[in-house]
């Protein structure tokens, strides 16, 4: 079995600071692992994925996460936020199969 | 289609009535999904679909929810005899292929019973 951690419901930053958001798993085999985005009364976006290969991805709108099977960890990064990055994040993983368990989600405001 | 399209957005149902909720995924994808989120929480995993088939149905919350999906196309949703704790937004994503592929989510269908 396999599940999400994502420590953080609710992430504060300023605009043009650093974004980060931590996501844990556990799985017993090599997941794959997805970052959503999700905006007020839209569906999911997907953000990046890891499925093999560089362990550092990068995503659309300046995201990145890195996968560190020693931590099991797959966090999330933005050097400087922006306004419109305010949404809510969710984490996910696929040990292979066809179906995503998605963490609890974090939801990120932006101070101006 | 170019997305998932969900029907309808908002629906305001009276406890005790059925719903059904619609899904039209991506057109050659064969995997769908349902997933429920309710106000604050993650996604729960309801049902999954690889054709016209259902592999894996054991997010279903109880016998009051159903769903089918025929013409490896549109799917749909079905609550019996609703309830307030239905309240949520049905969520429906399909996919390509193998998980690496990534989810591909329609907008959703917010549901309130009243």
């Amino acid at each position: 079995a396999q599940s999400v951690t994502q420590l953080g419901s609710h992430v504060s930053v300023s605009e043009g600071a650093l974004v980060l958001l931590r996501c844990n798993y556990s799985s017993s085999v090599p997941p794959y692992l997805f970052w959503y985005v999700q905006y007020p009364n839209q569906g999911l976006q997907l953000l990046l994925k890891y499925t093999t290969g560089a362990t550092l991805v990068k995503g659309i709108n300046g995201f990145e996460a890195e996968f560190k099977k020693s931590e099991t960890s797959f966090h999330l990064t933005k050097p400087s936020a922006h306004m419109s990055d305010a949404a809510e994040y969710f984490c996910a993983v696929s040990p292979n199969d066809y179906k995503l368990s998605f963490g609890a989600g974090t939801t990120v405001t932006v101070r101006a | 289609g170019a997305g998932v399209s969900q029907s309808p957005s908002n629906k305001v149902t009276e406890k005790g009535k059925d719903v059904e909720l619609r899904c039209d995924p991506i057109s050659g994808h064969t995997a769908l999904y349902w997933y429920r989120q309710r106000l604050g929480q993650g996604l729960e995993f309801l049902i999954y679909f690889q054709g016209n088939s259902a592999p894996d149905k054991s997010g279903l919350p109880s016998d009051r929810f159903s769903a089918e999906r025929t013409g490896e196309s549109v799917s749909t949703l079905t609550i019996q005899r609703t309830q307030q704790e239905d309240s949520a937004v049905y969520l429906c994503a399909s996919s390509g292929g193998p998980p690496n592929y990534g989810y591909t989510f329609g907008s959703g269908t917010r549901l309130t019973v009243v």
